[in-house]
């Protein structure tokens, strides 16, 4: 079954410790992005990836880092999670058809973080 | 100013009736549009892609005016089952993956 992944589903963490949360996709698609979603501001892009090594930064990048070695992989890291990063992370995927605009991204289920 | 702004709802529209969704965006560069369905606690799933032609499938009618910077979405003979958020998207274009979702309008199809 074609599908993006991510693990942990739900996590409750402190500040200042070090997570990773994962995201794995099947389909061979060559571009990958993080998102959080938070009540009022909707879905929000922390980092994309175009293709193995090739990240950028989208539009809320700070307090996150992802790395991109293997093509079906794209973790995203906190370093040092705050309060303020307590939200819900969606991992998506899509590949190119030619029309590289019109891309439809599959999500993964999410991941519901918590901050203390 | 957001990027993307939506009506900010909530729609609560009878079984049958045709409700419509408004989008603006901000940003004059932006290569392509869509929108997206989200269910409670799910994830968002993509309903159709907007051209600047304008298309339909089905019940749902999707229209563009770059000029305008205004996206629409339309639903004629609304089911229980449309019941969701409905998320306006646009991809400002860099390198085609840098993506602004609005914030949504959810509706509530009711009996």
């Amino acid at each position: 079954e074609a599908q993006v992944t991510q693990n942990p589903r739900y996590l409750i963490t402190v500040t200042g410790k070090k997570l990773t949360v994962t995201c794995s996709q099947n389909m061979n698609h060559e571009y990958m992005s993080w998102y959080r979603q938070d009540p009022g501001l909707g879905l929000r892009q922390i980092y994309y990836s175009m293709n193995v090594e090739v990240t950028d930064k989208g539009d809320v990048p700070e307090g996150y880092k992802v790395s991109r070695k293997e093509k079906r992989n794209f973790p995203l890291i906190l370093e040092s999670p705050s309060p303020n990063q307590t939200s819900l992370y969606f991992c998506a995927s899509s590949t190119d058809r030619g029309r590289r605009t019109y891309n439809e991204q599959f999500f993964g289920p999410g991941t519901r973080l918590t901050v203390l | 100013r957001k990027e993307v702004e939506q009506d900010p709802g909530p729609f609560n529209v009878p079984e049958g009736a045709t409700v419509a969704f408004n989008c603006t965006y901000s940003n004059s560069a932006s290569q392509s549009f869509f929108w997206y369905r989200q269910d409670c606690r799910k994830e968002p799933k993509l309903l159709m892609s907007v051209y600047s032609s304008g298309n339909e499938d089905g019940r749902f009618t999707a229209q563009l005016n770059r000029a305008s910077q205004y996206i629409s979405l339309l639903i004629r003979d609304s089911k229980l089952s449309d019941s969701a958020t409905y998320l306006c998207v646009v991809n400002k274009g860099n390198y085609g993956q840098n993506f602004v979702f609005g914030p949504g309008t959810r509706l509530s199809v009711l009996p």
